[in-house]
């Protein structure tokens, strides 16, 4: 059974330009949810994509957007980043449509903007 | 709406030690409550859940139980080791539509020999 991956592992951008994140999930898993980890900080849900639409959306701005491929894989795109997008970016996958909605975590994208 | 508030670390214990790493939640409902490990570097671990009340949830040594009276979930393990040494995250989550987790802020635990 193949786990959670993303990539890249890291990236580097400045201020104002655009990043697509890549999440590929868990064999048998139909979900995926994006969160935003701060340097010290608990994660915080950006959104979730459930048969390839945003199926609920936490407080971060419409220039976080994302798609859901029909193998379940997904992207998270920022548009015009800011410093405070620096952060460590965690796919997870989980089944939706049992009776216990697991998520389970990919390793993270870690973006810094500079 | 849900909140989840962990005690402050760093968590400092020696090797063998009992630890113990409060964790309460606010929630309409009944959620579901997980523990996640995150060792430097790297993504999250799922450690142990619980999906209903008085539910107890162990993995690797660790446990914890669903207490709805007093809206908590405390990790426990007996006996710590160096290898433990991780950020814990408490998380509570619900089935259904837009199930998003929400965490609490982590604790650091660093265990020494």
């Amino acid at each position: 059974e193949t786990g959670v991956t993303q990539s890249p592992t890291h990236l580097i951008k400045t201020r104002g330009q655009q990043v697509t994140l890549r999440c590929s999930s868990q064999s048998g898993h139909n979900t995926v949810s994006w969160y935003q980890q701060a340097l010290g900080q608990g994660p915080q849900f950006i959104f979730q994509y459930y048969r390839e639409e945003e199926n609920g959306r936490g407080n971060f701005p419409p220039r976080f957007s994302g798609l859901q491929f029909p193998n379940y894989s997904s992207e998270l795109n920022v548009n015009a980043l800011e410093l405070d997008d620096s952060a460590l970016y965690l796919c997870a996958s989980s089944f939706t449509g049992g009776t216990q909605e697991t998520q389970y975590f990919g390793p993270g994208t870690r973006l810094l903007v500079l | 709406g849900n909140s989840v508030t962990q005690m402050e670390g760093p968590v400092t214990l020696s090797e063998e030690a009992f630890l113990t790493i409060n964790c309460t939640y606010t929630a309409t409902g009944y959620p579901s409550l997980f523990w996640y490990v995150q060792y430097p570097g790297e993504g999250l671990q799922l450690l142990l859940k619980a999906t209903k009340a008085d539910d107890k949830g162990s993995n690797k040594g660790f446990e914890a139980t669903y207490r709805k009276e007093t809206t908590s979930f405390h990790l426990e393990k007996g006996s710590v080791q160096v290898s433990d040494s991780a950020v814990y995250f408490c998380a509570l989550g619900r089935t259904g539509t837009a199930s998003k987790l929400t965490f609490g802020t982590g604790t650091r635990l660093q265990v020494t020999l």
